[in-house]
């Protein structure tokens, strides 16, 4: 067990709707970042949060958002789904301050199936 | 072209093989890498960190990076079934944002 809790675990939706994943870091981990896994586009980085704000940005749509509140759990928010968005999403945490402890551990993902 | 190559496999061998597991990366500017292992339907686990150039040996994993060629490798030394997994190679210039490959899929034959 990782540490990092995500939740739910499955989510089935009908296109044009919207959603939210949440994702708990491990105790003490300050970063959290937010990766899409597709089969045919493997781990896409997302996003980024330190400590409440957002400190890096991938290949995240414009229907996407997400946001770190102050007890550090993070939500991801995808809104006017469509089918392409079927994924798995995994939330990964980090210490964030010392480079040396800066590695991420991955939760254990939420499966979205828009139908 | 993307940041990180990654070979997806499926790579098959019998139990007690050496295993080779390669990715290359094109932004000279990473130096942080990393190899993570993903059973299915779970979340990838790190198993190798390592910075810059070099090896790293931990147990039966070696890591090498070779930057000048771009090329980060993951052996595998006597290759068990329960090593069978999907293998990420990752990398991050400045730990804010990773590059990950496709994924190797790895098959070990009892």
């Amino acid at each position: 067990d990782s540490g990092v809790t995500q939740t739910p675990k499955h989510l089935i939706t009908a296109t044009g709707q919207r959603v939210t994943l949440r994702c708990s870091p491990r105790s003490g981990d300050l970063s959290v970042y937010w990766y899409q896994q597709s089969l045919d586009q493997g781990l896409q980085f997302l996003i980024q949060y330190y400590n409440g704000e957002e400190r890096a940005k991938g290949n995240i749509l414009e229907r996407f958002s997400a946001q770190q509140f102050p007890d550090l759990h993070s939500e991801l928010n995808l809104s006017s789904l469509e089918l392409g968005d079927s994924a798995l999403y995994f939330c990964a945490s980090s210490h964030g301050t010392d480079l040396a402890k800066n590695i991420q551990y991955f939760g254990a993902g939420t499966r979205l199936s828009v139908l | 072209q993307k940041e990180v190559e990654q070979d997806p496999g499926p790579l098959s061998v019998p139990e007690g093989a050496i295993v080779s597991l390669n990715c290359t990366y094109s932004n000279s500017a990473f130096q942080y890498f990393m190899w993570y292992r993903q059973y299915s339907r779970k979340g990838p686990e790190l198993l190798m960190y390592t910075y810059s150039s070099g090896n790293k040996e931990d147990g039966r994993f070696t890591a090498q990076v070779d930057k000048s060629s771009k090329y980060i490798s993951l052996f595998i030394r006597d290759s068990q079934p329960s090593d069978s997994a999907t293998y990420l190679c990752a990398m991050s210039a400045n730990f804010n944002k990773f590059y990950f490959g496709s994924g190797t899929k790895l098959n070990v034959k009892p």
